[in-house]
Parts: structure tokens; sequence; C-alpha cells
């Protein structure tokens, strides 16, 4: 059983609608990290949060420690927003798990 | 803003052949790390670096893979003899403290033919 999971694993979306992607974890942990993938392969870090909520833009991250559970929401989704989107959480002091990742597709 | 960065961006090779790729952490930054992504799947924990030395490591991380300091400002990644499936992207990460956010590189495409 994967550590980090992510649902779902694919998203397709029409231009503005409310986006969210879903993560999992096992571990007992203090914080999670979400990630975005751009087309390239190059990783851009998004959020790291311990608890509630951060808002960027138009990202909202939200966490659950107790549930294990985070989920990232994009409001008035863009095809600039298609990217995999992955959350990692720290496994000990020094390295990340990572989930699988979601592949969103926003359709202009 | 301060950036990691990594070269080659896309790296070929034959079977066999030994390479190094290279990274600069953000200076101010005392963790480093290794990640690979073969493709389709997802990214992994190869080796982190501190003090000079490995810290931690994966058991993706076998004799064939060494990391170096060389300097003050890189952190590189020697892969001896490459192989087939070591054909991956590579991302080189660095935190300023043990369990801070990591920042990731642009990744280097390592292509063994």
């Amino acid at each position: 059983k994967n550590e980090v999971e992510q649902s779902p694993q694919n998203l397709t979306a029409q231009e503005g609608e409310f986006i969210t992607i879903n993560c999992s974890y096992s571990v007992g942990i203090s914080a999670l990290h979400w990630l975005q993938q751009h087309p390239g392969g190059g990783i851009v870090s998004l959020f790291m949060l311990s608890s509630g909520k951060k808002k960027h833009g138009r990202l909202i991250a939200t966490i659950n420690i107790q549930e294990k559970h985070s989920s990232l929401h994009i409001t008035a989704s863009h095809p600039r927003d298609s990217a995999v989107y992955i959350c990692a959480v720290p496994s000990g002091t020094y390295k990340y798990i990572f989930g699988t990742g979601t592949r969103l597709k926003v359709l202009a | 803003e301060p950036e990691v960065t990594q070269t080659p961006s896309h790296q070929v090779t034959q079977m066999g052949q030994e390479v190094i790729l290279r990274c600069v952490p953000i200076s101010n930054h005392l963790y480093f790390y290794w990640y690979r992504q073969i493709l389709g799947q997802k990214v992994e924990f190869l080796v982190s670096f501190y003090n000079n030395e490995i810290s931690e490591k994966s058991e993706i991380f076998d004799d064939q893979f060494s990391v170096e300091r060389p300097d003050g400002s890189n952190f590189t990644l020697k892969i001896r003899s490459t192989k087939l499936e070591d054909s991956a992207m590579y991302f080189c990460a660095s935190s300023e403290g043990a369990g801070d956010t990591q920042y990731f590189g642009p990744g280097t495409r390592l292509t063994v033919l």
C-alpha cells in the first residue's frame, strides 16, 4: 500500500471550474508539501502546510493532520493550470515521500 | 528569488558510461537531496547530504551512485556505469534545515542508450 495516495489520478475540467485534488497519507507527519510539475518536468513548490488552510492566488490548500488528509483547490481554473499536482510528505528527517500525482488538464 | 539550478538539462549517454549531474543549491541551504523520476512513475528519494556526508540513502542508491560537494556551491550526483534503467529525470533539492521546505531544481533528463 502506498504511504501517500492521491485522487483522482487524472482530471479534465472546463475553464472556470472549481477543482479539488485530494491527498491521503498513512504516516504520521508534521507538515505536507504540495508541488506542481510542469509538462516539461520541472517541479515548483506551491504550499507547505502543517495545519488549517493556506491561500495563494487562486490556489487553496487545506490539511487535517488528525484525519491524515489534505486537499488542494483551484478556483476559476484556467488552461495554464494544466500540470501534474503532487503531494509529498516528510519521512523521517531527510526525505520526502511523494504521491503518484494528479494530472490536471483544463480545457478552454 | 533564489533558486536551485541544475546542469545539464538533458544528458544522453551510452550504457556503461559514467555521468555526472550537477546542481547548485540555494546558497544558505545546508541540506541537499537527489530524487529521480522514471517516466510515468512517481518521484523517488535517492539520497540526502549534510555536512559533507550522506545522511540517508534509499535502496536505489547503490554502489554505482555517489554524491559530492566538490566546492562551496556545487553538489553532484555521479553514476559510475550507467544502465538502461537509469534513464529518468533527476531532481536536486535543497533546504535550509532538516525537515524544512525542500526547493527543487528544474531537473536533468538522463537518457541511457
